[in-house]
């Protein structure tokens, strides 16, 4: 069973801090990662992609990677109260490249107290 | 650019009555289409997903159905349904070349009565 773990949280962090996301998934061949934000009673929204070892920065969102520890982070810079959302990880395991599947985690909530 | 559509945004229904949900994707060609439940407080749960017309891929044993009768529509349905369907109905797609992105439609919230 290929798995994508989060903790489920609230994580909860001041406004202006580091808030940190992680991410462990079960498949080591696994090919693409992603970070995806839903607000309360809204649908997922994609905010990174991720698909080689490191960091890649957008704006205050920093995904890291390490496929050698199978895990993946997001950092968030300078939180603000918009931030409070859930942060779903999403991974797509090796052989679904042609179908596009995603294992999602249960996503962590993150509240960014003003 | 690509939009996706999902209607009805909300729906009440009673146990046993069927169900129909629609989904359609605009800007895009080909694409692979996904249909996800999300339970109140839960995540995501892949249902069905389409790599093309009138190819369907079930996930989970259940009394949904999907069809894919068109290039960008996408749509679940049920015979009768269960109090156990209601959730939170999420149409997706992806291009079917590149890095998988999924992007998700404005969902559709079923209450079964």
């Amino acid at each position: 069973q290929k798995e994508v773990e989060q903790n489920s949280g609230p994580l909860s962090v001041p406004e202006g801090a580091i808030a940190s996301l992680n991410c462990t998934y079960s498949d080591r061949g696994s090919q693409s990662f992603f970070w995806y934000r839903q607000y309360s009673g809204k649908s997922p929204e994609l905010i990174m992609s991720i698909y080689s070892n490191g960091d890649k920065e957008d704006g205050r969102f920093t995904a890291q990677l390490n496929k050698a520890s199978q895990y993946v982070s997001l950092l968030i810079r300078d939180s603000q109260p918009s931030d409070s959302a859930t942060y779903l990880c999403a991974v797509n395991p090796n052989g679904s490249s042609n179908t596009g599947k995603l294992i999602f985690g249960q996503g962590t909530t993150l509240q960014v107290k003003p | 650019s690509q939009t996706i559509h999902q209607w009805p945004a909300t729906l009440v229904q009673p146990v046993g009555s069927p169900l129909s949900l629609e989904c359609t994707v605009e800007g895009t060609s080909n694409p692979n289409l996904y249909w996800y439940r999300q339970a109140a407080g839960r995540g995501l749960q892949l249902l069905f997903y389409s790599v093309g017309i009138g190819q369907i891929s079930s996930e989970v044993p259940q009394n949904l159905s999907a069809s894919r009768p068109q290039d960008r529509q996408f749509i679940l349905s049920s015979k009768k349904l269960l109090l156990s369907d209601s959730g939170f109905y999420l149409c997706a797609w992806s291009a079917s070349l590149g890095y998988n992105e999924q992007f998700f439609g404005p969902g559709t919230r079923l209450t079964v009565l």
